[in-house]
């Protein structure tokens, strides 16, 4: 069964370093989007990706964060400079056409940010 | 907001009993799913239940909504030590296609 993969599983930063985290979402999916989950916290929507432009973003998505779909299959989120309030994991997701009854979305492993 | 509330926050229970979660959520939505969490790793969907469906079944879960009370009930049977992780309900708004809002979760430990 089709998968959304992450890379990499870890990955630790010195503050005020620049990190890129990549997906490769399910390839015949249109929608992209990222969430974070801080230890112990909730899931938090960040941003998602639609006909390679940002359709939504939260509060947290601020300046220092942005996303790119470089090819045909990969999705970036990259964070600029990095904080300690940034160490988190990080979820990548892809949904194949919401709205049009496939509103499933597929969750990747997630990438675990430490910064030091 | 539209965040999915979940209850209890924990709950712990014997192999072999029925587990029931609850959410609640404030907004109208399109529909409401449910994940499970192991510790420190991914998110598993587990059901989706769509704003017109009251109950769907998928092996040993079963999912109830009610849209006039906004609610759902994950209702998990015969639990097994296995089934111990954090599951999590996410509803997505009639007014947004774009994203899940998650809850906070519930912390279920299934005791051998």
């Amino acid at each position: 069964e089709p998968e959304v993969t992450q890379t990499p599983s870890h990955q630790v930063t010195q503050m005020g370093q620049e990190v890129i985290l990549r997906c490769v979402p399910i390839s015949n999916h249109l929608y992209f989007y990222w969430y974070r989950q801080i230890l112990g916290q909730k899931v938090e929507f960040l941003v998602s990706f639609y006909n390679n432009e940002i359709s939504e973003k939260s509060e947290i998505f601020d300046d220092q964060f942005s996303v790119e779909r470089p090819d045909g299959s990969n999705f970036t989120l990259k964070i600029r400079s990095t904080k300690l309030e940034d160490s988190a994991m990080y979820f990548c997701a892809s949904n194949p056409s919401p709205g049009l009854g496939q509103d499933t979305q597929y969750f990747g492993p997630g990438t675990r940010l430490t910064v030091l | 907001s539209q965040q999915g509330e979940e209850d209890p926050q924990a709950l712990s229970i014997q192999e072999g009993e029925n587990a029931t979660m609850n959410c609640s959520y404030k907004t109208s939505i399109n529909n409401l799913q449910w994940y499970r969490q192991n510790s420190g790793r991914g998110l598993v969907h587990l059901i989706l239940i769509r704003s017109n469906e009251r109950e769907k079944h998928s092996g040993r879960l079963r999912v109830t909504l009610d849209t006039s009370k906004k609610s759902s009930s994950l209702l998990i049977t015969a639990s097994r030590a296995a089934d111990t992780a954090s599951y999590f309900c996410a509803t997505e708004a009639k007014t947004s296609y774009d994203k899940v809002i998650f809850g906070p979760g519930t912390s279920l430990s299934v005791i051998p």
